[in-house]
């Protein structure tokens, strides 16, 4: 079965940081693009970052401004999210997920999504 | 960047409707768009791929068109398993962006 499965998220203090990790099974990991999405509460969705299947390209939104960091393990099968000096606003349901395509660095749908982490930035 | 504007934000509907959403871009995507569907606590599912491709395993009642910066998702005969949350997402390019979502509520 294709899956995908996050963790790490938790409460963090503003200013802190976090990991998030994802699992993949089911496919060959290292042939995808992968993403991150997050989702604010009661909120719509929001794209995060995306890494090539091979990891040389790499892509953020404006908004994060150098705070996340995406990167990857082929050989272990996982995707992670290194975040950074985290605020109120980053307080949202944060989601893998893979893209249709297996195809280097081609911008494609999302087919598969994990089950998402919640991640709580709060004092 | 590019905007993506959907509408309606709500739409009351029964079983058996005829159902139609529309997403704008504020630039040409050509058909570089997706259509998700999300329930409550749930991940967003891949309904629609490239403006009008139905991901496989996907009811034939959703169906996508058009190209360009206007694009529409329409369900032809509503179910109460529709009655969820549906979103659209450009991918022309970095930085990718969704649409606001339309919520499907039963009428």
């Amino acid at each position: 079965e294709v899956q995908l499965v996050e963790s790490g998220g938790g409460l963090a203090k503003p200013g802190g940081s976090l990991r998030l990790s994802c699992a993949a099974s089911g496919f060959t990991f290292s042939g995808y693009s992968m993403n991150w999405v997050r989702q604010a509460p009661g909120k719509g969705l929001e794209w995060v970052s995306s890494i090539s299947s091979s990891g040389s390209y790499i892509y953020y939104a404006d908004s994060l401004k150098g705070r996340f960091t995406i990167s990857r393990d082929n050989a272990k099968n996982s995707l992670y999210l290194q975040m950074n000096s985290l605020r109120a606003e980053d307080t949202a349901v944060y989601y893998c997920a893979r893209v249709r395509s297996s195809r280097e660095n081609y911008v494609d749908a999302f087919d598969i999504w994990g089950q998402g982490t919640m991640v709580t930035v709060s004092s | 960047d590019i905007q993506m504007t959907q509408s309606p934000s709500t739409l009351s509907a029964s079983v058996g409707d005829r159902v139609t959403i529309t997403c704008r871009a504020s630039q040409s995507i050509s058909s570089w768009l997706a259509w998700y569907q999300q329930k409550p606590g749930k991940a967003p599912k891949l309904l629609i791929y490239k403006a009008s491709s139905l991901e496989s395993g996907v009811p034939s009642r959703f169906s996508g068109s058009g190209s360009g910066t206007e694009f529409t998702l329409t369900i032809s005969s509503l179910q109460p398993d529709d009655f969820a949350t549906y979103y659209c997402q450009e991918y022309n390019g970095y930085p990718l962006t969704f649409g606001g979502g339309t919520k499907v509520e039963i009428k």
